[in-house]
């Protein structure tokens, strides 16, 4: 099975504040995504970055894939309130020795839960 | 915005009860997938399938059921829930290539 670790799993932090959520496997992916969940919703895609080194910006979110496609960073600038959630990454790859076609499976990290506080 | 429907929200049922939880998406996605999370926790998958008449076992195992008749519908049947499948139950879909993962609002299921 491939793990996804993120990093940190909690921060809690004050409006305003830069962090950074990071996002490591051993595993190299086609591709990997960034999800947003909210409490009682379901993950909502925030990106999806597939070459290495590729650098996507959402606003005040970059998004980084590493040059090996193994890790991935979230960074956000000046939070706010309203960027309280869980922050999720996930991973697709091709099932090994699988003959069907597109049989990626995609494998989340367990999770950054992010609280901005006024 | 997704069209990706589950249903019920919220159900809460007594031990033994068969129940089954709806998921139906509008976008004609051939993968789909079941995710069970408990609250503010990491999703572990449990049920995948590729397209009609094809489902697969995810990483967590699960004592649920699935089914995948037409491509649009992909329900996740318990024969006898117990307390220990309290969770949130999430149903996703996505493109065949990409991955991309789009997700219903999700069912929390208590087994009292």
């Amino acid at each position: 099975t491939q793990l996804l670790e993120q990093s940190p799993q909690f921060l809690s932090i004050q409006e305003g504040e830069n962090l950074t959520v990071y996002c490591n496997s051993s595993s190299v992916f086609s591709s990997l995504q960034w999800y947003r969940q909210e409490p009682g919703e379901g993950p909502v895609l925030l990106v999806t970055v597939v070459t290495g080194g590729e650098v996507k910006k959402l606003k005040r979110l970059t998004f980084q894939f590493g040059d090996a496609r193994k890790d991935s960073s979230l960074h956000i600038t000046a939070a706010q309130p309203g960027d309280t959630g869980l922050y999720l990454c996930a991973g697709a790859s091709e099932q090994r020795g699988s003959t069907v076609r597109g049989s990626e499976k995609l494998v989340f990290g367990k999770g950054m839960k992010l609280t901005v506080n006024p | 915005e997704a069209d990706i429907y589950q249903t019920p929200r919220y159900l809460v049922i007594g031990t033994g009860k068969k129940i089954t939880l709806e998921c139906s998406q509008t976008m004609g996605h051939d993968k789909m997938y079941w995710y069970q999370q408990d609250p503010g926790m990491e999703l572990h998958l449990i049920h995948y399938s590729y397209g009609v008449n094809s489902t697969e076992k995810g990483d967590l195992s699960s004592e649920s059921t699935v089914s995948r008749i037409r491509t649009e519908h992909f329900p996740l049947t318990l024969e006898s829930a117990r307390p220990s499948h309290t969770s949130q139950y999430l149903c996703a879909s996505s493109v065949i290539r990409g991955g991309e993962a789009f997700f219903g609002q999700g069912t929390r299921l208590t087994v009292v």
